[in-house]
């Protein structure tokens, strides 16, 4: 079964409002990655969080991980259109492997 | 430097053809895998290439599905006998040894008619 699952499916917002995304999974895992998927094509890495952090920042990125409730969320602060893209999470288990969600489509609108 | 490439960028076969889809992974990438996309849908993992040890295909769907990669760099994931529902899109990555980040290649949308 599928490690990742992201919440909610689709996501539409204004320019300039803070976009979050959440993510669950099921086993340990030895890291959890955000990564960014413009027009169905290849996906850029965004962010990588180890199972022993709490929270990471880049830029107006912000990651947070609880693996005691096995979840994960993506905040995007001052959201622009340029960030309109589907977010996938990857659960990352200590073979290197790592296990997609779904995605959520973002939708920000100008 | 170079990305992850990918050819062809789109490929259209009838239904029981055989395709070759290529990568080619960052120079000095150790790591190389491949996924497939269906329409709306997350990554799923067929194949995974790690240096010289034998490859993980763990996730490779049935027996028309076969990769390697010659050399440490270049592979090629061949799919035999098309069915339609191997239209997707396959995405290649690869990674530098004992780095979790994976860098993506643009992808071959498949499209099996």
């Amino acid at each position: 079964s599928q490690q990742g699952e992201e919440d909610p499916q689709a996501l539409s917002i204004q320019e300039g409002e803070n976009a979050t995304m959440n993510c669950s999974y099921k086993t340990s895992i030895n890291n959890l990655q955000w990564y960014r998927q413009n027009s169905g094509r290849g996906l850029v890495h965004l962010i990588l969080i180890r199972s022993n952090e709490r929270e990471k920042h880049s830029g107006r990125l912000r990651v947070t991980l609880d693996t005691s409730k096995k979840s994960s969320s993506l905040l995007i602060t001052a959201s622009r259109a340029a960030d309109t893209a589907s977010y996938f999470c990857a659960a990352g288990g200590s073979n290197y492997k790592l296990t997609f969600g779904k995605g959520t489509l973002l939708t920000v609108n100008p | 430097g170079a990305g992850v490439s990918q050819s062809p960028s789109n490929k259209v076969t009838e239904k029981g053809k055989d395709v070759e889809l290529r990568c080619d992974p960052i120079s000095g990438h150790t790591a190389l895998y491949w996924y497939r996309q269906s329409l709306g849908q997350g990554l799923e993992f067929l194949i995974y290439f790690q240096g010289n040890s034998a490859p993980d295909k763990s996730g490779l769907p049935s027996d028309r599905f076969s990769a390697e990669r010659t050399g440490g760099s270049v592979s090629t994931l061949t799919i035999q006998r098309t069915q339609q529902e191997d239209s997707a899109v396959y995405l290649c990555a690869s990674s530098p040894q004992q780095i979790e980040t994976q860098y993506f290649g643009p992808g071959t949308r498949l499209l099996v008619l």
